[in-house]
């Protein structure tokens, strides 16, 4: 059982190049997270998807395109590069105890985009 | 919209107890919660307290709510090395996405 799993853990861009970063989970989970992490600013969210099959904005998704290929993966896709979104990301699966939502965290991706 | 505050450092002496505290603004927030996050790793929950409770206790860590004023506090008995780490306070309130602070760093001197 490895939880969520995060790839690559670092990744370095020229401005204007395009990646993408996987996330997968084997908790069943069905709701999954993007954040990114930025020094003092904690993290803030990207994009979700509380289901397999859809996926919407959180409070920062300008830049960013992502997809839920099934239950197990969440991706995050840099379309072209900006030296703002040098940052570390985090994917997160969650479950639901009754009104209680648990979250789960990967190991992070640090990207930097010069 | 949501806001979590939360002081960015702290320091103590090892041995000594740690308190973190976190300001909120949701006052409809279900859960809160505190995090770790260790050096290069992810999120790891470390507790969390309903939100119509006032205090929890895990162990060396005790929660303290204090549901008027909106302040939640983190404290850490014994502080060792090993709890040297950013603490991350979070507020949910169920169905709606989590507001997280901006962590306090916590450094443990020997």
């Amino acid at each position: 059982n490895a939880g969520v799993t995060q790839t690559p853990k670092f990744q370095v861009l020229k401005t204007g190049q395009s990646m993408t970063l996987q996330c997968a989970q084997d908790m069943n989970h069905n709701s999954m997270y993007w954040y990114r992490q930025d020094p003092g600013m904690g993290l803030r969210l990207i994009y979700y998807s509380a289901s397999e099959g859809t996926t919407d904005k959180g409070e920062v998704p300008n830049g960013y395109n992502v997809s839920r290929l099934n239950k197990r993966e969440f991706s995050l896709r840099l379309e072209s590069a900006a030296p703002s979104q040098t940052s570390v990301y985090f994917c997160a699966s969650s479950v639901t105890w009754g009104s209680r939502e648990e979250q789960y965290f990967g190991p992070g991706t640090r990207l930097t985009v010069t | 919209g949501e806001d979590v505050e939360q002081s960015l450092f702290l320091s103590v002496r090892e041995g000594d107890s740690s308190v973190i505290n976190c300001t909120y603004t949701d006052s409809s927030s279900t859960y809160l919660y505190w995090y770790k996050q260790e050096p290069g790793a992810g999120l790891q929950l470390l507790t969390y307290i309903f939100s119509n409770m006032d205090m929890k206790q895990d162990q060396r860590l005790t929660v303290l709510l204090n549901k008027k004023d909106k302040h939640l506090s983190l404290r850490i008995a014994d502080t060792q090395t090993g709890d040297s780490a950013i603490y991350f306070c979070a507020e949910n309130n169920y169905g709606q996405n989590f507001v997280f602070g901006p962590g306090t760093r916590l450094s443990v001197l020997p």
